[in-house]
Formats: C-alpha cells, structure tokens, sequence
C-alpha cells in the first residue's frame, strides 16, 4: 500500500530555532515529491523535488529529497511566528496520483 | 487570493441529499484539482482534470463524480451523502496536465451533512 509518513506529528520552538521536518515514503512509480504550508486556510505550495540530491531554496526554507533511502526533509531556519502552520508532504506518482502525508503541525513562539 | 474561486463557501444539506460544488481556476490554467480533507482522513486527492479530460483518479468514491468544462470551471457532484462526506473541499489549478507543477488552491467548500 503506497504511504507518506511525516514526523514528527507537531512540534513547538521558539522564534530564532531552527527546524527540521521528515516526510518518508514508500509510494510506486514515484515522480515527484512536493510539500506545502497550511495555515488556517487552503494549503500553498512550497517546493516541488523530483531529482535526488538538489537542495532547493526559498528565503529561509531549504528542501532535499533521497531516492534512494525515500524521504525528503524541510528545513526552516531563524523561525518566525509566521511560520506556525501544518506542513504537509505530498508524493506524486507517474500515473499523476498524489499520496499526503498526515501533516506535521509547527508552534513558533515569540 | 490565489486567483481560485471556490463557490460556495459553505454547505449544509441532509443524508441522501445530492450537492455540487464549483471551482473556477486562475486565468490561463488548463489543470484542476478536486481534494478532500477531513479531521479523520486527512488531506485527500480525488481527481485530476487537464483541459476537460480526466488525468487521474484518486481515492473518489463512486458515489462522487466531476466534470471540466469548455470554459475549464469545474464541478465535483457528490451524490447520497452520507455523514462521513462532511468535510472542506478544495480544488487547485495549475497551467500543466501531465507533469504536475505548482499548484494554486481555493479558499474551499465546507460541506456539513446532517
């Protein structure tokens, strides 16, 4: 059965930490892997990862996927309040099926 | 604002009972997205629409069905509800069809059924 599996399930930092997210997954014929934000609303796309390796960056977020060993992380360094919110990941297969993950829900404190 | 109008907001209908939710993606994508969350499920693909033609089939049940129309508004009908169809409903768009790229999503529909 293909499954995404994210830890951990929450997490509470103080502003300034720096946090790292995991989303393993056992899902077949793997395209892509993509990870999202979601606030009290509807999600917003973060980062789309389909090759091993390539670290990819957006301000302070940083992700990287291993096709080898199935998993992704998140990093988010120098937290803000503005990043409390449930990441999701999110893995694509060729047949264009998504498979999401249960979410890991982040609390920045001031 | 994505650009992703989701009509309507909420939904309050009866077991049995048939709805239609619609979803207008931004200007200039030809790809839609129709997804389920729920307390208990989580967030969950349904189905996948690329200029008026289904792409991809997730966890839809049979009960649920969808269409893309020429102008590319999409409807999800979901037909005999049962209590356990309550939850928010978002569509997505994105300009590709068959290698997914980013994805723009709606505000939701809420859907209670009672």
């Amino acid at each position: 059965e293909d499954k995404v599996v994210q830890s951990p399930l929450s997490l509470v930092v103080h502003e300034g930490d720096t946090v790292t997210l995991n989303c393993s997954y056992e899902v077949t014929n793997f395209r892509s892997l993509l990870w999202y934000k979601q606030e009290k609303k509807a999600p917003t796309f973060l980062f789309m990862l389909t090759s091993s390796g390539i670290e990819k960056k957006s301000g302070r977020l940083s992700s990287i996927l291993d096709k080898k060993e199935l998993f992704s992380i998140l990093n988010i360094t120098a937290t803000q309040t503005g990043d409390s919110a449930v990441y999701l990941c999110a893995v694509l297969n060729t047949g264009n099926q998504f498979y999401f993950g249960t979410g890991t829900s982040l609390t920045v404190i001031p | 604002d994505s650009g992703v109008t989701q009509t309507p907001k909420h939904l309050i209908t009866a077991t049995g009972q048939r709805v239609t939710l619609r979803c207008s993606p931004r200007s200039g994508d030809l790809s839609v997205y129709w997804y389920q969350q729920s307390l208990d499920q989580g967030l969950q693909f349904l189905i996948h629409y690329y200029n008026g033609e289904e792409r991809a089939k997730g966890n839809i049940l049979e009960r649920f069905s969808a269409q893309q129309f020429p102008d590319l508004h999409s409807e999800l009908n979901l037909s005999s509800l049962e209590l356990g169809d309550s939850a928010l409903y978002f569509c997505a768009s994105s300009l590709a069809g068959l290698v997914v790229n980013e994805q723009f999503f709606g505000p939701g529909t809420r859907l209670t059924v009672l």
